[in-house]
């Protein structure tokens, strides 16, 4: 039940552009994005909720396909700050049990 | 507004001991939710706790268990620790509302190491 991120890592110069994707085979009632940089705690980002809109941070903003049960995280002119591992995480329902994807490390360098 | 403290940071312990490890959550937030990372496997849900009740629990033994107080401060306490129970344990702490559309707010975390 656990969600699947791909790519499961990826490096990126300084001004690229990257997707991560956050897919589940169970049908998903809202999704959170998270960032964790190496020996810290996890970070939010952002939360999608079923049949809500896009929802985006600074140049860091995220899709949510509830009829494909996908999310995507799209981080646009990287810098150096974006480097760290990103997850997502799902529940299936209201109150529903919260589970966090396999993760994507992204590396931005310069 | 303090952030979540969770106590000890570091902990080492020999196979067959016991542990507790304790979270303190941002005033005003209800639940506290408990993790396992490891490398191998990510982030795992432990249990989630609201107003004193467990409202989730994952898919790990009983040998894993937790609570809340009144207070809503929450304990975790593995029992007859193994090697592979060698983890940084996050809490995270949030409004709790079901529909999820609140955020977590993850503290330091607890480094377990079992020898």
């Amino acid at each position: 039940q656990q969600p699947v991120q791909s790519p499961q890592a990826v490096i990126l110069r300084e001004g690229e552009d990257a997707v991560i994707n956050c897919s589940s085979s169970k049908a998903l009632y809202s999704v959170h994005w998270y960032r964790q940089k190496h020996g810290e705690a996890p970070v939010f980002l952002m939360i999608l909720l079923k049949g809500g809109e896009q929802k985006g941070h600074e140049k860091i903003s995220a899709s949510f396909n509830e009829k494909k049960q996908q999310s995507s995280l799209y981080l646009t002119a990287s810098q150096l700050s974006y480097s760290g591992t990103y997850f997502c995480g799902t529940a299936g329902g209201a109150g529903n049990q919260f589970y966090f994807g396999t993760g994507t490390s992204l590396t931005v360098i310069p | 507004k303090a952030g979540v403290t969770q106590t000890p940071r570091y902990l080492i312990k020999t196979r067959g001991q016991q542990v507790t490890l304790s979270c303190s959550p941002i005033s005003g937030h209800r639940s506290v939710s408990w993790y396992q990372q490891t490398p191998g496997q990510g982030l795992q849900f432990l249990f989630e706790y609201f107003s004193e009740t467990q409202r989730n629990k994952g898919n790990f033994p009983g040998r894993f268990s937790g609570r809340q107080f009144s207070n809503s401060r929450s304990e975790m306490n593995v029992s007859t620790l193994e090697l592979g129970d060698s983890a940084l344990y996050l809490c995270a702490s949030s409004l709790g509302l079901r529909d999820r559309s609140y955020e977590q707010y993850f503290g330091p975390g607890t480094r377990l190491t079992v020898t």
